[in-house]
């Protein structure tokens, strides 16, 4: 069973932009799907892009086109957001799917806290 | 405004059933299949229910899900005090292309 285990918390200023790593053990992101999802204080999960599982292509929501870039290597997986407001203060999760060459969200890291401040 | 439209709120005494919908469209829940997560604030969404109605290792056989059509319902029976917590539904949307994901439902254990 694989386990992922994300970077830790950061703090940002506006304007600046924060990237984060999680790790696979137990487990490998090859064939997998990988996404990005977060959760500002008080509210519900919103994803943010993925890779896909075979052709291994990032695709990105609409809202978070032109400022986040995701990436996976064999075991890690990141996410780059830039451009950073204080509306992106929010718990950030990687997650895997877990059949090999499908979609999915099976798998979840246990977030990390970016809080954007000035 | 999510995606998929869940029940805000759901309430049970301990040993009753609760049943949470998830509300979507031909795009997503019409033709993809849901997952379901249970989230206890602070910390990360646990994989309770994956393709429509298959329940990971460790996940106990009172909690089960269903779909029809663009619809699907997450039950959870005999209600126990560590069942309260946030559920949320996600699947993926063709027209989209990407995961979309319920507003969430709390739980509360009466």
């Amino acid at each position: 069973q694989v386990h992922l285990v994300q970077s830790g918390a950061e703090v940002r200023k506006p304007g600046s932009s924060v990237k984060i790593s999680c790790k696979a053990s137990g487990g490998t992101f090859n064939s997998y799907a990988v996404s990005w999802v977060r959760q500002a204080p008080g509210q519900g999960l919103e994803w943010l892009g993925g890779i896909t599982p075979i052709s291994r292509t990032s695709n990105y929501a609409q809202k978070f086109q032109d400022r986040v870039t995701i990436n996976a290597d064999t075991s890690t997986a990141y996410m780059e957001l830039t451009s950073l407001t204080f509306e992106d203060t929010a718990v950030y999760y990687c997650a895997r799917g877990l059949i090999v060459g499908a979609r999915g969200l099976e798998f979840w890291g246990q977030g990390t806290l970016v809080t954007v401040s000035s | 405004q999510s995606v998929l439209t869940q029940p805000p709120s759901a309430s049970g005494t301990p040993g009753q059933r609760v049943i949470i919908s998830c509300s979507g469209t031909s795009s997503n829940i019409g033709s993809n299949t849901v997952n379901w997560y249970q989230q206890i604030p602070g910390t990360a969404p646990k994989l309770l229910i994956y393709v429509d109605n298959r329940r990971p290792s460790g996940v106990p056989d009172r909690v089960s899900g269903s779909k029809s059509g663009s619809s699907a319902s997450l039950a959870i029976s005999g209600l126990q005090s560590d069942d309260e917590a946030d559920y949320y539904c996600a699947t993926w949307d063709d027209s989209l292309n990407g995961w979309v994901f319920g507003g969430g439902t709390k739980v509360t254990v009466l």
